[in-house]
């Protein structure tokens, strides 16, 4: 299987930007997503990169990915209160045709 | 709203009890998962189904079993479960069976909270 790591916990101050990091083992990984997790939710899909890209923009959210290294990030700008939750890293291993998740970073944002 | 429902959203039972999740997807996808969530745990793959048909079960116990009907609905019927069966039970669906392909990106449905006394 693959190993996803995340460390479990990051506080960050309102308007700072939070950096919430995710390393993988399987080096077939094919597309790699962030997914956050509110308090009573489900998972929503923030964004994904494929293994071929370097870093991807989206507004607030900027990803970058380290293949070498196989570390994935998740930067997010102007960190707001609406922004505390849990974020997931999850690594689509082709081998095993399956999507394999980290245990998860609860971001907290203090006023 | 990501387009999944599941119900119920909580759900408290002894362990001799009988139950099931639903879970609904409105997207028109054509694969569907379980997934078990458990506090400081990696999200576990139980089951996964394409086109109504399981492709996969990640070595899960008898006591869970599942049932597609149709692509639009998944359901896990639970029966005689243990206290450590207590979790998040998330649902989630994708376009196809996950290929690598952005496109197959699973949209996850809010969860059924499960507490087994």
């Amino acid at each position: 299987g693959e190993d996803v790591e995340q460390s479990l916990f990051l506080s960050v101050r309102e308007g700072d930007s939070s950096v919430i990091n995710c390393t993988y083992t399987d080096s077939s990984s094919t597309y790699l997503y962030w997914y956050k997790q509110e308090p009573g939710a489900g998972l929503q899909l923030l964004t994904y990169i494929f293994s071929n890209m370097d870093m991807k923009q989206d507004q607030r959210l900027t990803v970058l990915l380290n293949k070498k290294d196989k570390h994935l990030s998740l930067r997010i700008a102007d960190t707001q209160t609406g922004d505390s939750a849990i974020y997931f890293c999850a690594v689509y291993q082709t081998g095993a045709n399956n999507l394999f998740f980290g245990t998860g970073t609860r971001l907290t944002v203090i006023p | 709203e990501t387009g999944v429902t599941q119900t119920p959203r909580h759900l408290v039972m002894g362990m001799t009890n009988k139950k099931s999740l639903k879970c609904e997807q409105h997207l028109g996808h054509n694969a569907m998962y379980w997934y078990k969530q458990s506090a400081k745990k990696p999200l576990e793959l139980m089951f996964v189904y394409s086109l109504e048909e399981r492709v996969e079960n990640n070595s899960v116990p008898s006591r869970f079993s599942p049932e597609c009907p149709n692509s639009s609905h998944l359901f896990l019927h639970l029966h005689t479960l243990q206290p450590e069966d207590s979790a998040l039970y998330l649902c989630a669906s994708s376009q196809d069976l996950a290929g690598g392909r952005g496109t197959d990106t699973q949209y996850f449905g809010p969860g059924t909270r499960l507490t087994v006394l």
